[in-house]
């Protein structure tokens, strides 16, 4: 069965510096997709930013982008100038091609922006 | 819609009392999931639909869960019997294809008291 670990249950940054969020995951599967996921206090989830597996270049949205590593099944989360509004739970979780569709979420990590 | 709706935003229920919750997609979306996010944070899948057809329903205690979509009207996720465990927020969430991105929608949040 495939698993997604985050081994960080709190990290802090400062607001405009850049913190990196890890993710590792373990599956036999060599075709998924990778997500994070920012969960504020509202509690609703928002898509951060979405890795297909085949795709060897690392995805990027604005400031959030991903670091890749397929052999190593390691999907980090880097935030760059960061700000206040990205204090919230980031979820890591994995698709896999066979698993008909759901999401396996990590643990989760809380990031707090210091001002 | 343009939006995952979820209704209601909370509800309250004793142990033994029923809970319906529902879920209305993004217009042109097929794939329905729902989860269940407990009070340490993590995610449970529960049941996955593919328009009106169950397509996972790998994650639901069968016993007092059950979960329907039908043409024409919101999901709906239901717990007879709910016990204190059942406290959680559930959420729904849809995609156009099956291992597309699942957007998510507000949630309900269930206690049982």
């Amino acid at each position: 069965a495939q698993t997604v670990t985050q081994s960080q249950p709190e990290m802090s940054v400062q607001e405009a510096e850049t913190v990196t969020l890890s993710c590792t995951y373990d599956t036999s599967e060599s075709d998924y997709y990778l997500f994070w996921y920012k969960q504020p206090p509202s509690r609703q989830m928002i898509l951060v930013i979405r890795q297909e597996a085949y795709k060897q270049q690392n995805a990027t949205e604005n400031r959030f982008s991903v670091n890749f590593q397929k052999a190593a099944k390691s999907f980090s989360l880097k935030i760059s100038d960061s700000q206040l509004g990205d204090a919230a739970m980031y979820f890591c979780a994995y698709c896999g091609s066979s698993n008909t569709g759901k999401l396996i979420f990590g643990q989760g990590t809380t990031l707090q922006v210091k001002p | 819609g343009e939006e995952v709706a979820q209704t209601p935003k909370h509800l309250v229920r004793g142990e033994g009392q029923k809970a319906k919750l529902y879920c209305a997609p993004i217009k042109g979306h097929s794939y329905v999931f729902w989860y269940q996010q407990v009070l340490k944070n993590e995610f449970k899948f529960l049941i996955s639909f593919q328009n009106e057809n169950v397509f996972d329903e790998t994650g639901m205690p069968k016993e007092r869960f059950s979960a329907k979509c039908l043409p024409n009207s919101p999901c709906s996720l239901e717990i007879q019997a709910t016990k204190l465990e059942d406290s959680a927020v559930y959420f729904c969430a849809s995609s156009r294809y099956v291992q597309e991105t699942q957007y998510f929608g507000p949630g309900t949040r269930l206690l049982v008291l």
